[in-house]
């Protein structure tokens, strides 16, 4: 069946440092989203990609999806401590009539004050 | 609007004890999701429902059942409760659509199976 991997599965910066996290798809998706998810609560929406090669950014969020639609990335500048959490991509088809997403393994980011 | 709910919060059951999980959304919404998401493992998909009346297995669906009977209520049935099933259990809940849509998550119910 299809995966979805994420790495790394753990990283840990110092405040002021970047980050970034790669996402893997098996197969060819239709749109890739991102979610966070902090410390104990929920995961929550942070933005959907869509067209192959495209770049979006959210402040310090810089967010790709590849040209081939099997990968993606997520890349904060200069993380602050409000950044602490666990970030997923979660992939989704073509044909996609019940809106499934298959989620990454996920990367834990710690930041260090 | 409170978006989505989960009831109970938190649970301890005995191994062979079943029990429900409630998930409320007030957003219309027409697509719903039960996700278990244990560590090092993400969310995986458990069942789903694209309307009112309709169900389908997702990734995980062994040992569960589920129901939804009215559009803005998804249950979660584990009618024999094992210690593999302890684990967070999110639900969530989208829009229709042929182009992708963000799921809006609930905040989780912790279940412990001893």
């Amino acid at each position: 069946g299809q995966q979805v991997m994420q790495i790394p599965q753990y990283q840990h910066v110092q405040e002021g440092e970047d980050f970034t996290t790669y996402c893997n798809s098996s197969t060819t998706l239709s749109n890739i989203q991102w979610y966070k998810q902090r410390p104990g609560g929920h995961p929550v929406f942070l933005i959907q990609l869509v067209k192959s090669g495209e770049v979006k950014k959210q402040k310090r969020l810089t967010f790709q999806f590849g040209e081939a639609k099997k990968n993606s990335s997520l890349h904060i500048t200069a993380t602050q401590t409000t950044d602490v959490g666990t970030y997923f991509c979660a992939g989704g088809n073509y044909g996609g009539a019940t809106n499934k997403l298959i989620f990454g393994t996920g990367t834990l980011l710690a930041v260090q004050p | 609007n409170a978006g989505v709910t989960q009831t109970p919060k938190f649970r301890v059951l005995k191994t062979g004890q079943s029990m429900t999980l409630l998930c409320a959304q007030d957003m219309n919404h027409e697509y719903m999701y039960w996700y278990r998401q244990d560590p090092g493992m993400g969310l995986r998909l458990i069942h789903y429902s694209v309307g009112e009346g309709t169900t389908a297995k997702g990734e995980v669906p062994d040992g569960y059942n589920v129901s939804r009977l009215k559009k803005q209520n998804f249950l979660l049935g584990l009618e024999s409760a094992a210690p593999s099933q302890t684990s967070v259990y999110f639900c969530a809940s989208s829009r229709r659509t042929s182009g992708g849509m963000t799921q809006y998550f609930g905040p989780g119910t912790r279940l412990l199976v001893l």
